[in-house]
């Protein structure tokens, strides 16, 4: 299952609201993760099948979607969050990732 | 607090082998599939392997089955990747993580660099 994210890279500022995409190449009902990334660090777990928001993560970041298409939303943009994010789908081996989104401070 | 912490990385010929380990504390081992994530550098992450709770079940991305061995000691609190026959497209920082399969990679470890170069 192929995992396409856009936009790859993305510039925004302190307090906006930031969107990215993930599509399946099928449906992946929710099976689907989202993670952050700093450089130089492990990532970090956010969402889990589609829209569970992980324990600790910040109420800011939020998911949608079903099937092929999905979001990640963070609805004001903090100076922590400026990082690369990924998906992932895990109904099925091989386990597969998009390939990220940058999102940079414009 | 759980902590896993990788070892074993280092530079490699082309052809050769090299095994990495995980240390894992501040949960059962035992009660959990494991994982082994890649990511090249400056690139994206790439998934390895999985193992189940008693390594009874184990699977691999095409690009190293049979190549690679994913294995366990769940009393020693340890996680395994026996690398072999290692190529150039093999280096990466190769991280191990907790895995569920409801929630996926739970956790990950700080990552261990493998460097396949003559």
């Amino acid at each position: 299952i192929q995992m396409t994210q856009s936009p790859s890279t993305l510039s925004a500022s302190v307090g906006d609201r930031v969107t990215i995409t993930c599509r399946a190449s099928q449906s992946i009902s929710s099976w689907l993760a989202w993670y952050q990334q700093k450089p130089g660090k492990a990532p970090q777990f956010l969402i889990y099948k589609a829209s569970s928001l992980q324990s600790g993560v910040p109420s800011r970041f939020s998911g949608s979607g079903s099937g092929t298409e999905f979001t990640l939303t963070i609805s004001s943009l903090q100076p922590d969050d400026f990082a690369t994010y990924y998906c992932h789908q895990y109904i099925s081996y091989p386990i597969t990732f998009g390939g990220g989104t940058k999102v940079e401070i414009k | 607090e759980v902590q896993l912490v990788e070892s074993g990385g280092g530079l490699v010929q082309p052809g050769g082998s090299l095994r990495l380990s995980c240390a894992a504390s501040g949960f059962t081992l035992s009660s959990y599939w494991m994982s082994w994530v890649r990511q090249a550098l400056g690139k994206g992450l790439e998934w390895v392997a999985n193992i189940k709770e008693d390594g009874s079940e184990k699977h691999y991305v095409d690009s190293v089955k049979g190549r690679f061995t994913i294995s366990r000691d769940n009393a020693k609190n340890s996680l395994y990747l026996q690398m072999n026959s290692l190529r150039a497209e093999d280096t990466a920082i190769y991280y191990c993580a907790r895995y569920s399969g409801e929630s996926s990679f739970l956790n990950w470890g700080q990552g261990t660099l493998v460097t396949v170069s003559s």
